[in-house]
């Protein structure tokens, strides 16, 4: 049964870069042709999605993130991995990984994700 | 962007009674493109419903999923004690957004 495992530092300062990892278990990550989305949630606040990358190597961006977000595979490691630059107080969130066959979802498959504060 | 209003903000009910969650769109959700799921305190979502009325593997069939074009409804039939807590919503017919949620708490 595959399992996805969000890792990275809890703490990030204003203006640094937010790096996540979403390790993944239990199946290979170029095999099935999934998409992996990264998902935050501020906390007490509605989910956002912010966009996929897809097991070929296509990626998708929410447009008012786009100007400071990277998505990319490692597919020796099987992990998918997040960056998120210039970060501010506002991008303070859980982050969940998530895999779908589909591009927008719906997600049957999370990480159990993980918490990043941005502060000084 | 589709916004997707949730009501009642909370929902206080007792063990074995039903609870009726909406969901409204602003604009129609193509091709029903709705789905439902149920969060707990720490822990990710848990898909309940997609396609509207479909639901996902595993899950009891006291859960239901109605509606098109921009109102939809999640029924629980008989709530058991594992059923209390927050539920959303979730458009993909048109990128993806969520709506704000409903409790559903032990009266």
């Amino acid at each position: 049964q595959v399992q996805l495992q969000e890792s990275g530092p809890g703490l990030v300062k204003p203006s640094q870069t937010l790096s996540l990892i979403c390790t993944v278990s239990g199946d290979s990550i170029n095999s099935g042709g999934y998409y992996y989305s990264w998902i935050r949630q501020p906390p007490g606040k509605v989910l956002e999605w912010i966009g996929y990358m897809h097991s070929s190597g296509t990626v998708y961006y929410i447009p008012s993130l786009k100007s400071r977000l990277t998505m990319s595979l490692d597919i020796s490691e099987n992990q998918v991995s997040l960056q998120l630059r210039s970060v501010t107080a506002a991008d303070t969130a859980v982050y969940y990984c998530s895999r779908s066959r589909w591009p927008m979802g719906p997600w049957v498959v999370w990480g159990r994700g993980k918490l990043v504060t941005v502060s000084s | 962007e589709i916004v997707l209003t949730q009501s009642p903000g909370t929902l206080s009910l007792s063990p074995g009674q039903r609870a009726t969650l909406s969901c409204r769109a602003s604009q129609s959700v193509s091709n029903n493109y709705l789905a439902w799921y149920q969060q707990k305190r720490g822990q990710a979502p848990r898909l309940l419903i997609f396609g509207g009325s479909s639901r996902a593997t595993g899950i009891p069939d006291r859960f239901t999923g109605s509606g098109s074009g921009t109102d939809f409804t999640l029924t629980i039939s008989r709530l058991e004690p594992e059923d209390f807590a927050v539920y959303f919503c979730q458009q993909y017919g048109r990128s993806v957004t969520f709506g704000g949620g409903t409790k559903v708490e032990i009266k």
